[in-house]
């Protein structure tokens, strides 16, 4: 699977658009782009993922650049709860492999008042 | 929604003991996985199904078994509980092992192993 860099952390203003970059280079046509996250001591919860295009859902918009070599998470207004680690990874499409998912470091997210 | 339920949020047991941890989804998945995680090693994967009574090793089953007698459900087995098993164990499920469609996890066990 292709690798990812992720800024180890990142801070943003309560109710401010937080925009979450991850750098993913080499990445394969058939790999979607995912984004999860993890507040702390919780099990890590789906949030958005992609293909080609860009994709938006009630908690996120996933923008992918044209040449699918980096993205960006958007939370659109940023609340304290959205303080978590946040992890982008991506995953081969089709049934052949375990599933298995493989986290990085992840960008650390501190919302602040 | 998409709801995975772990059935214990904390646990403490003692060494030697068998240990047993369920997961239930109710999102009709066919594949199922559990997961530990450990400061510093992320996500491994040890064992995951495909489907009712079917189960494959991960990267690191040792010390683990697996039982999925139901497409709901999938437990966890630790046959004789050690302290190296001190983690959080993590469960998720999907209708897919392929990129298409997302896992989606539980809240996660917290094992204390003493």
């Amino acid at each position: 699977d292709a690798k990812t860099t992720q800024p180890t952390s990142m801070d943003c203003a309560e109710g401010r658009a937080a925009n979450l970059p991850c750098n993913h280079s080499t990445i394969s046509g058939n790999e979607y782009v995912y984004w999860y996250r993890q507040i702390h001591s919780q099990g890590p919860q789906y949030i958005i993922h992609g293909l080609k295009n860009n994709e938006t859902n009630e908690m996120a918009s996933l923008i992918i650049t044209e040449d699918r070599k980096s993205s960006t998470l958007i939370l659109p207004h940023a609340t304290l709860r959205d303080t978590a680690v946040y992890y982008c990874i991506v995953r081969p499409s089709g049934s052949s492999n375990t599933g298995k998912l493989i986290f990085g470091q992840g960008t650390t997210l501190q919302v602040k008042p | 929604d998409v709801k995975v339920t772990q059935s214990s949020r904390y646990l403490v047991k003692r060494t030697g003991e068998k240990v047993f941890l369920e997961c239930v989804q109710d999102m009709d998945h066919e594949n199922m996985f559990w997961y530990r995680q450990d400061p510093g090693l992320g996500l491994r994967l040890i064992y995951f199904s495909y489907d009712v009574k079917m189960k494959e090793k991960g990267d690191i089953p040792e010390g683990y078994s697996v039982s999925r007698e139901k497409k709901e459900r999938f437990s966890l087995i630790l046959e004789s509980a050690s302290t190296n098993q001190t983690s959080m164990y993590l469960c998720a499920s999907s209708t897919s092992t392929g990129g298409e469609q997302p896992q989606h996890f539980g809240d996660g066990t917290r094992l204390s192993i003493l």
